[in-house]
């Protein structure tokens, strides 16, 4: 079957840097995408890996290893409004794509 | 990024009711998606679209129906609403050739059946 998995839950400190890991199996691939999801709204496009290695925008950065099936988003200089979930999905070879529960991040001041 | 908006953005009603979920999009994306999310739970592919007269169902598409008349628009139809429908109903859209179809999500109807 398909399966997303990242963990449940993460806390960090305002200012500080955090990974959140995703590991994924799925039958084709197409690329990797993360979202933000802020409580009761939609989720909104952070970023797309197609290829191995890594992608910096910003404060995120988000890395793929299609051999091992892995992707992390890394969060830097951590503020407030980052508090949200973050959700991993993968396109798979219909170009659909297969969601994570969502990994929710907590900032504490 | 797209424009797409979502009618009602909440929608309480009684068991047994027909309602109509409305979702337009005004970036003329062919693709559009129907999910289904829970809180802390991941997204549910209801129903999906690959452009005008074209519907295709998702995982939990059996208590819905979904219609692509014109582009911009993808409403989403309950026949007889249940308790269990309560959450959030998310649509999206997406085009072929941007970013492997980076879906861009609508801002949700929260419903809830009594």
């Amino acid at each position: 079957g398909q399966n997303i998995d990242q963990p449940t839950e993460m806390t960090a400190t305002e200012g500080a840097i955090v990974q959140i890991n995703c590991t994924y199996q799925t039958s084709g691939f197409n690329g990797l995408f993360w979202y933000q999801q802020h409580a009761g709204e939609a989720p909104t496009f952070l970023s797309y890996n197609v290829l191995d290695g890594l992608e910096e925008k910003g404060r995120f950065s988000s890395f793929l290893s299609r051999s091992k099936g892995y992707s992390y988003l890394l969060l830097k200089e951590l503020q407030m409004k980052d508090s949200a979930s973050y959700l991993c999905a993968v396109s798979d070879s219909n170009y659909q794509l297969i969601w994570g529960a969502g990994t929710k991040l907590i900032i504490k001041p | 990024e797209a424009d797409i908006y979502q009618t009602p953005r909440y929608l309480v009603i009684g068991t047994g009711k027909k309602i109509t979920l409305e979702c337009s999009q005004t970036m003329g994306h062919d693709k559009m998606y129907w999910y289904q999310q829970d809180p802390g739970m991941e997204l549910h592919l209801i129903h999906y679209s690959y452009g005008v007269n074209s519907t295709e169902k998702g995982d939990l598409s059996s208590e819905s129906t979904v219609s692509r008349i014109r582009t911009e628009h993808f409403p989403l139809t309950l026949e007889s609403a249940r308790p269990s429908h309560t959450s959030q109903y998310l649509c999206a859209s997406s085009e072929p050739g941007d970013r492997e179809e980076t879906q861009y999500f609508g801002p949700g109807t929260r419903l809830l059946v009594l």
